[in-house]
């Protein structure tokens, strides 16, 4: 049973250009939800996706933006990077119509170093 | 708002001894309350849930928590560490249940295992 996974591992940009991140979910997974875990701190809610749409947003800005695919996988885009976008991204999935919709299960992450 | 807070940020135990995490948590009702674990470079794997029934739920690697409401508190323990344990833990809120699934991290417990 493939678990949830991530491209790429590492990425290295710098501050203005853009980037986009990709998340495979758990098998069975029909829900994604993306966090950014900056150094020294646990996991910052960016977005949720279900059914190819955006349904709850957390505190981040517009230059944050995503995409939920038919098949379930999902992109999280950042444009205009910022020094403070360095970070962990954490995809996570989850299965909304199959009874264990509140249970998250993590990817590897994507560690985003702009310099 | 909702809150999640680890008052231990580093802990140190010695190998065999036990160990007991602490968290708390801000919300007017009962959240769903979970226990995550980090190993360096890594994504989070999930240790342990509470939803509700039995306020001692037990989890994975050895790991058990207990609810306790009048405290607001749900402690991770371990009865006897393994060097392999030494990991950052998160424990994290779900204020919603039934999708629209935001979990609320607080800002983790750096473990320590001296041989």
């Amino acid at each position: 049973d493939a678990g949830v996974t991530q491209s790429p591992t590492h990425l290295i940009k710098t501050r203005g250009q853009q980037v986009t991140l990709r998340c495979s979910p758990k098998s069975g997974h029909d829900t994604v939800s993306w966090y950014q875990q900056a150094l020294g701190q646990g996991p910052q809610f960016i977005f949720q996706y279900y059914e190819e749409e955006e349904r709850q947003r957390g505190n981040f800005p517009d230059r944050f933006s995503g995409h939920q695919f038919p098949n379930y996988s999902s992109e999280l885009n950042v444009n205009a990077l910022l020094l403070g976008d360095s970070a962990l991204y954490l995809c996570a999935s989850s299965d909304d119509a199959g009874g264990d919709t509140d249970t998250q299960y993590f990817g590897p992450g994507t560690r985003l170093t702009v310099l | 708002a909702q809150s999640v807070t680890q008052p231990d940020i580093h802990i140190t135990v010695s190998e065999g001894a036990s160990l007991e995490l602490r968290c708390n948590y801000s919300y007017g009702a009962t959240p769903y309350l979970f226990w995550y674990v980090q190993s360096p470079g890594q994504g989070l794997q999930l240790l342990l849930k509470y939803f509700s029934g039995d306020t001692l739920v037990q989890g994975i690697k050895g790991f058990e928590a207990e609810f306790k409401r009048s405290q607001s508190s749900f402690n991770l323990r371990k009865p006897s560490v393994h060097w392999s344990d030494a990991a950052e833990y998160f424990c994290a809120v779900l204020p919603f249940s039934g999708g629209y699934n935001k979990l609320i991290f607080g800002a983790g417990t750096r473990l320590a295992v001296h041989p």
